[in-house]
């Protein structure tokens, strides 16, 4: 069975600070994961996604994430954030076809 | 090229009611997912379709059920409303692979249950 786990439900950071939001995922076979992100009253939108190619992994508007098969984990991060950046973050898993699973999510907040 | 389109985005049922909602995915996309998005749960999947047939399931109770069109359009109707049913909708399309791609999402249709 796949699950993916957020830590930390709520993240604040300085604007120009690190981001790092974690994501642990279990599944029985080598899995794409997946960044999306939400922003209010709007659905979600991929940032970046890993399919077995490159372990570290480049999105849009800076993010990246490193796929770490030893520690079953996906970790999103940006050297330095942006007021933009402020939204919802949502890891998800999936073995093949279009069934995904999502962590709970990861409220971002950037303090000016 | 115009994204995901649900309708409608928002809606207040009471209890007991039933509700249906559509979703109109991106011209070529042939599968249609469906989630339900709740704070404290994330989203959770409720559905998939393809070609009109469901191809997979998540877990849910009978109440929920879909369906999915000819033109790739897709319904998805809840019976017996219950209080816990209130939700954001969230529809996604993507092109039908064995592979995971990516899934598009529309803003969602936003269901309050009284």
């Amino acid at each position: 069975a796949q699950s993916v786990t957020q830590l930390g439900s709520h993240v604040s950071v300085s604007e120009g600070a690190l981001v790092l939001l974690r994501c642990n995922y279990s599944s029985s076979v080598p899995p794409y994961l997946f960044w999306y992100v939400q922003y209010p009253n709007q659905g979600l939108q991929l940032l970046l996604k890993y399919t077995s190619a490159a372990t570290l992994v480049k999105g849009i508007n800076g993010f990246e994430a490193e796929f770490k098969k030893s520690e079953t984990s996906f970790h999103l991060t940006k050297p330095s954030a942006h007021m933009s950046d402020a939204a919802e973050y949502f890891c998800a898993v999936s073995e093949g076809g279009n069934q995904f699973y999502f962590g709970t999510g990861t409220s971002l907040t950037v303090i000016p | 090229k115009a994204g995901v389109t649900q309708t409608p985005r928002y809606l207040i049922k009471t209890r007991g009611q039933q509700v249906t909602l559509s979703c109109s995915p991106i011209s070529g996309h042939r599968s249609v997912s469906w989630y339900q998005q709740t704070p404290g749960q994330g989203l959770q999947f409720l559905f998939e379709y393809f070609s009109e047939t469901q191809r997979n399931k998540g877990n849910f109770p009978g109440r929920f059920s879909g369906r999915q069109f000819s033109n790739s359009r897709s319904e998805m109707n809840v019976s017996t409303l219950e209080l816990g049913d209130s939700a954001l909708y969230l529809c996604a399309s993507s092109l039908a692979t064995m592979t995971a791609g990516e899934l598009f999402f529309g803003e969602g249709s936003r269901l309050t249950v009284l």
